[in-house]
């Protein structure tokens, strides 16, 4: 099946620094990325959608300029979390599809961020 | 608005059977998916219903009824490896992903 990769999986920073986390689907191409934040014991919230070659799609109440997503190519998107808060701390995951829109997404490893 | 309901929690006994439900109201409807996650773990794909009847893999069914607006998983043959949360997804008619809040389902020995 199609894979989805994440990196880093955890990551410790201290406050006021950024943090940017990868995401690559390694054996299909995906123009479009979705970036999700979970909280523990709850869903996870869409943040905003990463195209390809354009600007990111961000959610109702989610701030692009502290939660940079760049999607430069067909395979690689990346979320930057500016100086980051101990607020900002919490699993990050994201999602692609190969492009068939009856596929599932297919998820990365997610990345447990926490802020100090 | 959008809105996806499933139960919080769930508990069975190892071996038993469980059916985890799922109603939807959505601006359109373009798939329902269901996906298991284990703590700390990103969720993995379990089923995708987009037609109305069940759909079977192994141990795990799902059924869709889309004039109800209702899903439900159904878990056979009960292992402890099943305790975690089941996600309920729905696609809406611009292709997002709408998701439930989860349902974590503890299984006793």
């Amino acid at each position: 099946g199609a894979v989805v990769s994440q990196h880093p999986s955890r990551v410790i920073c201290k406050s006021g620094t950024s943090v940017k986390i990868e995401c690559r689907s390694l054996d299909f191409q995906a123009t479009t990325m979705f970036w999700y934040r979970q909280f523990p014991k709850q869903s996870l919230m869409l943040m905003a959608t990463s195209n390809e070659g354009s600007k990111a799609t961000y959610e109702q109440g989610v701030e692009k300029d502290k939660f940079l997503i760049n999607h430069a190519s067909l395979t690689l998107s990346t979320l930057t979390v500016t100086s980051a808060h101990p607020e900002d701390s919490s699993f990050y995951i994201c999602s692609a599809s190969p492009g068939d829109v009856n596929t599932e997404a297919f998820f990365g490893q997610g990345t447990r961020l926490t802020v100090v | 608005g959008q809105n996806i309901d499933q139960p919080t929690e769930m508990t069975a006994t190892e071996g038993a059977i469980v059916q985890i439900n799922c109603t939807y109201q959505t601006s359109g409807f373009n798939g329902l998916f269901w996906y298991q996650q284990h703590a700390g773990e990103a969720p993995t794909f379990l089923s995708y219903n987009v037609l109305d009847g069940l759909e079977e893999k192994g141990r795990f069914s799902s059924f869709l009824s889309r004039s109800k607006g209702y899903s439900y998983l159904l878990l056979k043959e009960l292992q402890m490896k099943d305790s975690a949360s089941y996600l309920c997804a729905v696609r809406d008619s611009n292709y997002q992903l709408i998701w439930g809040a989860g349902t974590k389902l503890i299984i006793k020995p």
